[in-house]
């Protein structure tokens, strides 16, 4: 069975870092692109980033550009999304998905639960 | 970036009518190469991620009821639910994976009359 826990959310001061993580299981980490997508209360939902299988690939929604870097080790089944320079306006669940394998042009089959992160003073 | 559009932003339906949900994108999303439409769409209840209902703008997922439907290509699409149920009550999206960065429309939300 497919799997994907993200962990790592919480309240952080604007200005702040968080690390999030997503544990994958259930199928071939390796080989799928992972994409990091986040839904603000009550709103609808944003693509934030991907990641190529290997890792030498990646792109970001222009808004978190040069503050968020995703990351992956496939040796441990898992992804990540360090947030630095976190604003008000990044506050959100956020999703870890994946879709097709050996795409980068894939829609999203398998979500995680999401995690909530919360940018407050 | 390709804007996603959809309306109406909410619509209310009686059990076992139909409920029809509309898309725009900004720009085509049929590639050429394969005459496909990089278009998805999502069912998403309270408190739950979302889950993929359709994709290629008219494939439906397994497991999926057949009352679910997609049409539509280049730049226009439609999510059908011919006969809705009390169990569809929930928000639904279309999402462009044509072009980086992907792209959701803002959602339409589904009601009981």
């Amino acid at each position: 069975e497919v799997q994907l826990v993200e962990s790592g959310g919480g309240l952080v001061q604007p200005g702040g870092s968080l690390r999030l993580s997503c544990a994958a299981s259930g199928f071939t980490f390796s080989t799928y692109w992972m994409i990091w997508v986040r839904q603000a209360p009550g709103k609808g939902l944003e693509w934030v980033a991907n990641i190529k299988q290997d890792g030498s690939e990646k792109h970001y929604v222009d808004s978190v550009k040069g503050r968020f870097t995703i990351s992956r080790d496939n040796a441990q089944n898992s992804l990540y999304l360090q947030m630095n320079s976190l604003r008000a306006e990044d506050t959100a669940v956020y999703y870890c998905a994946f879709g097709r394998e050996d795409s980068t042009y894939t829609f999203l089959k398998y979500w995680g639960q999401g995690t909530l992160v919360t940018v407050s003073s | 970036d390709i804007v996603m559009t959809q309306s109406p932003d909410s619509l209310a339906v009686s059990l076992g009518e139909r409920a029809t949900i509309n898309c725009k994108s900004s720009q085509s999303v049929l590639h050429s190469s394969n005459k496909k439409n990089y278009l998805g769409w999502y069912q998403q209840k309270p408190r739950q991620p979302p889950k993929l209902l359709i994709y290629w703008a008219s494939t439906r997922e397994s497991g999926v009821p057949d009352r679910f439907s997609g049409s539509g290509s280049g730049t226009d699409f439609t999510l059908t639910i011919s006969s809705l149920q009390a169990e569809d009550v929930a928000v639904y999206y279309c999402h462009q994976y044509y072009d980086i960065p992907f792209t959701f429309g803002p959602g339409t939300k589904v009601d009981i009359k």
